[in-house]
């Protein structure tokens, strides 16, 4: 069964300084895909990215970057220069080819606490 | 455009209680998904509609929780005799395709359910 795990419970950081959050995944399928979501306060879970097996460009968009190593089974999320906005609980979750809800699973989730 | 909307965003039941949550997908997205989210743990998966089927509901804890999806926008879940167990935030998401939980979803606040 494919599994997520996310090491880091909890992670405060300083405004501006750049935080790293660890994403790292477990499946047999060699086709799936790889999602990272924002839980704020307020409490809806909010997009950041989607990504599949085969495309293991880093991507940036703006203060975050993603890197996606197949070869270590992870794909972990990059904030540059920290905001206090970017306080939440960031959910990595993976989901295999198969569209069936038992292969969607997210991981325990790491709460970032940016103080100003 | 309008995004997933839940109601009630709170709920409060003595035990034994039925309750129903509503959800209203993002208008034309095919795909619709149920999670359940326990004090600080990441959603689990509970069932999945494409249109007004019913494709997944293995996640479904117990034949106390029931969902539907009658025209294919709106849902319900359902959830009858209620225990402090299910005590938790439901959370509904919708995607413009039928392909499942491959696919981006987009969530909606979330029904708090307190079970006293």
């Amino acid at each position: 069964a494919q599994k997520v795990t996310q090491a880091q419970t909890e992670i405060s950081v300083v405004e501006k300084e750049d935080v790293t959050l660890d994403c790292v995944y477990e499946t047999r399928d060699t086709t799936y895909y790889l999602f990272w979501y924002k839980q704020p306060p307020s409490g809806e879970l909010v997009f950041l990215i989607r990504r599949n097996s085969f495309d293991e460009q880093n991507e940036i968009s703006g203060r975050y970057s993603w890197n996606f190593q197949k070869s270590t089974s992870s794909f972990n999320f990059t904030i540059t220069a920290s905001q206090v906005v970017d306080s939440a609980v960031y959910f990595c979750a993976l989901s295999e080819a198969d569209n069936y809800g038992q292969n969607f699973v997210f991981g325990p989730g790491t709460r970032l606490s940016v103080l100003p | 455009g309008a995004g997933v909307s839940q109601s009630p965003r709170y709920k409060v039941a003595k035990r034994g209680q039925d309750v129903a949550l509503r959800c209203d997908p993002i208008s034309g997205h095919v795909s619709l998904f149920w999670y359940q989210q326990a004090l600080g743990q990441g959603p689990e998966f509970l069932t999945y509609f494409q249109n007004e089927a019913q494709l997944d509901k293995s996640g479904l804890p117990s034949d106390r929780f029931f969902a539907e999806r009658p025209e294919g926008s709106v849902s319900t879940l359902k959830i009858q005799r209620t225990q402090q167990e299910d005590s938790a935030v439901y959370l509904c998401a919708s995607s413009l395709e039928e392909l499942g939980v491959r696919e981006t979803q987009y969530f909606g606040p979330g029904t708090r359910l307190l079970v006293l």
